[in-house]
């Protein structure tokens, strides 16, 4: 079975500053990996994706994430945060042969002027 | 068109209510998907349909009631709610769910359900 660890349930930081959400899965097969971002009262709205490849994986908005299979962690960053970006973020994996997703916890990510 | 539609946005029942939310997407895709979101909580699956097949039903009570009558169209049929089932349900959908297609996943906006 997989499963999804978000380590920090909350992350307050400055606008401007850079910011790194932490996600850290287990699996015994290969995943697909996944963040997500919701802002209040929408859906889910796809910021980027790991399948295979190169291990660092660029998404809208300015985010990024990085693919560690020896640490089993797909670290969400953005080096420079907006009031805009405050929203829950989720990190969800899939098994590569269907398609859905197990969603972490989430952190909510608040940005203060 | 990447949309997927969800109507209503906003729903308030009682615990002898019928009611039907629905779902639709004109994206040629042939999977979706019912998710349920309890506040502050991450989306935790349902119910998934793949070619107007019920492929995955996550032990869900038999209160709520998913139909496919084709792949653009998903409904989530209630009866019988209880107040606990008062959640944020989205409908998703992918290209495909099984193998290549099935990697990005649209989300509709939801629709919030209130059970009183």
């Amino acid at each position: 079975a997989q499963s999804v660890t978000q380590l920090d349930s909350q992350v307050p930081v400055f606008e401007e500053a850079p910011v790194e959400l932490r996600c850290n899965y287990s699996s015994s097969v290969s995943v697909y990996l996944f963040w997500y971002v919701q802002y209040p009262n929408q859906g889910l709205q796809l910021l980027l994706k790991y399948l295979s490849g190169s291990t660092l994986v660029k998404g809208i908005n300015g985010f990024e994430a990085e693919f560690n299979k020896s640490q089993t962690s797909f670290h969400l960053r953005k080096p420079s945060v907006h009031i805009s970006d405050t929203a829950e973020y989720f990190c969800a994996v899939s098994r590569g042969s269907q398609g859905n997703l197990i969603f972490g916890k989430g952190t909510k990510l608040s940005v203060k002027p | 068109d990447t949309e997927v539609t969800q109507t209503p946005k906003h729903l308030v029942m009682g615990m002898t209510n019928k009611k039907s939310l629905k779902c639709e997407q004109h994206m040629g895709h042939r999977a979706m998907y019912w998710y349920k979101q309890k506040a502050k909580k991450p989306p935790e699956l349902m119910f998934v349909y793949s070619y107007e097949k019920l492929s995955i039903n996550e032990s869900v009570p038999s209160r709520f009631s998913p139909e496919c009558p084709n792949s653009p169209l998903l409904n989530l049929h209630l009866h019988a709610l209880q107040p606990e089932d008062s959640a944020l349900y989205l409908c998703a959908s992918s290209q495909e769910f099984w193998g290549q297609g099935n990697e990005k996943l649209f989300f509709g906006s939801g629709t919030q359900l209130s059970v009183l």
